[in-house]
């Protein structure tokens, strides 16, 4: 069965410091996609980044870095020199193969609640 | 703005009462999905269109939950004889084949 699992529910960091969140998932494809995304307190959802399995290189985007690990089924998301307004609740998801081979609907994980203090 | 609306944003029922919410998708996106998310919850998948055709759906749509996707663009999702269990965010996303991009939700109250 898929999974995700997001084992912190609550990180409370000071401003500027650096945040790991942590995300175990788990599937029995060997082509899945992995996504993370931002819930502000406004509520929308926001699209952060997606991976697909053959892919494993880390990516950087800003402040944001994404370490994917096959080896251990993880795919946690860096936040460097954190910000006041990255405070949100974060959603790792994953997705399998649909109909052609594109992604599927998203399984979500319970999300983990980031809190950046100035 | 083209990102995904949904109407209406809130939606306050009494138990028993039929309710029914519209999404309006990114226009070139063909692919439209329904998600219900209740408090400290990931969101849930419902069901998945693919224009018009609904391909998927959810063992958590039960027989009151109905949707539809008439002419491939906008969808609506119906829920009868609501009850309390009912009371949640439901979350529209539209996508292309390899990324879904969400609204800003209905947050339903079943009184």
């Amino acid at each position: 069965a898929q999974k995700v699992t997001q084992a912190q529910t609550e990180i409370s960091v000071v401003e500027k410091e650096d945040v790991t969140l942590d995300c175990v998932y788990e599937t029995r494809d060997t082509t899945y996609y992995l996504f993370w995304y931002k819930q502000p307190p406004s509520g929308e959802l926001v699209f952060l980044i997606r991976r697909n399995s053959f892919d494993e290189q880390n990516e950087i985007s800003g402040r944001y870095s994404w370490n994917f690990q096959k080896s251990t089924s993880s795919f946690n998301f860096t936040i460097t020199a954190s910000q006041v307004v990255d405070s949100a609740v974060y959603f790792c998801a994953l997705s399998e193969p649909n109909y052609g081979g594109s992604q599927g609907n998203l399984i979500f994980g319970k999300g983990t609640k980031l809190s950046v203090k100035p | 703005d083209t990102g995904v609306s949904q109407d209406p944003r809130h939606k306050i029922t009494k138990r028993g009462q039929n309710v029914t919410f519209r999404c309006d998708p990114i226009s070139e996106h063909n692919r439209l999905y329904w998600y219900r998310q209740t408090l400290g919850q990931g969101p849930e998948f419902l069901t998945y269109f693919q224009n018009e055709a609904q391909l998927e759906k959810s063992r958590l749509l039960s027989d009151r939950f109905s949707a539809e996707r008439p002419k491939g663009s906008f969808s609506t999702l119906e829920i009868q004889r609501t009850e309390q269990g009912d009371s949640a965010m439901y979350l529209c996303a539209s996508g292309s084949s390899y990324e879904q991009y969400f609204g800003p939700g209905t947050r339903l109250t079943v009184t």
